[in-house]
């Protein structure tokens, strides 16, 4: 069955530094893959996803992620974090042909100023 | 583009009663929707898949009878908890995705329910 795991519930990062939030997927094709973020709250917004093509892929506010086939790994990068990037990040795979999302735990981002 | 919104975003009522959701696309029309509950500090765990003009499909374990799902539009679903007890008391939030472009999924802001 398709699974996602984010290995990090809390990561506190200081202002400026950079950041990795990873993510592991257990999916036997190539998989669709999101990252969403969602502050207290609110609903989800859409940072990126992965499809086909180029494995490093750009979203909005600055981050990016890399899809590794051979780690399973949806990992999301930002050079420089800013004290409004706190907020809690949701990794995604969709599931088959149902279009249905398939969540992982979540990581919740600090930022230290 | 891609706007989804929720209404209300809060609401709060007294055990026994039932309240109901909406769920709109905005700027785009959605053929498929997707209601979500969270509880505090957790996933999403996603409750039916609704899709216009037919019945919701329920995950398993979702009452169908607790959780009633309407997608009489195009850009409207609706979801409606029946005799609400306490324990329903949680962060309702959907989602819709374009016709033809079914794997992304655009959220709304959510709706939070407190069962008293």
């Amino acid at each position: 069955a398709q699974s996602v795991t984010q290995p990090d519930i809390h990561i506190t990062v200081s202002e400026g530094a950079s950041l990795e939030l990873r993510c592991n997927y257990s999916y036997g094709a190539t998989p669709y893959l999101f990252w969403y973020v969602q502050s207290p709250g609110q609903g989800l917004q859409l940072l990126l996803k992965y499809f086909s093509g180029d494995t490093l892929v750009q979203g909005i506010k600055g981050f990016e992620a890399e899809f590794k086939r051979s780690q399973s790994s949806f990992n999301l990068r930002k050079p420089s974090v800013h004290w409004s990037d706190a907020a809690e990040y949701f990794c995604a795979v969709v599931r088959g042909a149902t279009n249905k999302l398939i969540f992982g735990t979540g990581t919740l981002l600090a930022v230290q100023p | 583009g891609a706007v989804v919104s929720q209404h209300p975003s809060w609401v709060i009522c007294k055990s026994g009663t039932s309240v109901k959701i909406e769920c709109r696309s905005l700027d785009f029309q959605a053929t498929t929707m997707f209601w979500y509950r969270q509880f505090p500090k957790q996933s999403l765990m996603l409750m039916a898949t609704s899709n216009e003009g037919s019945k919701a499909t329920y995950e398993q374990g979702v009452e169908k009878d607790k959780f009633l799902i309407n997608h009489a539009s195009l850009t409207l679903s609706t979801l409606t908890v029946t005799s609400a007890h306490p324990e329903d008391s949680s962060f309702y939030i959907c989602s819709a995705s374009y016709p033809g472009r079914k794997e992304t999924q655009y959220f709304g802001p959510g709706t939070r329910l407190l069962v008293l």
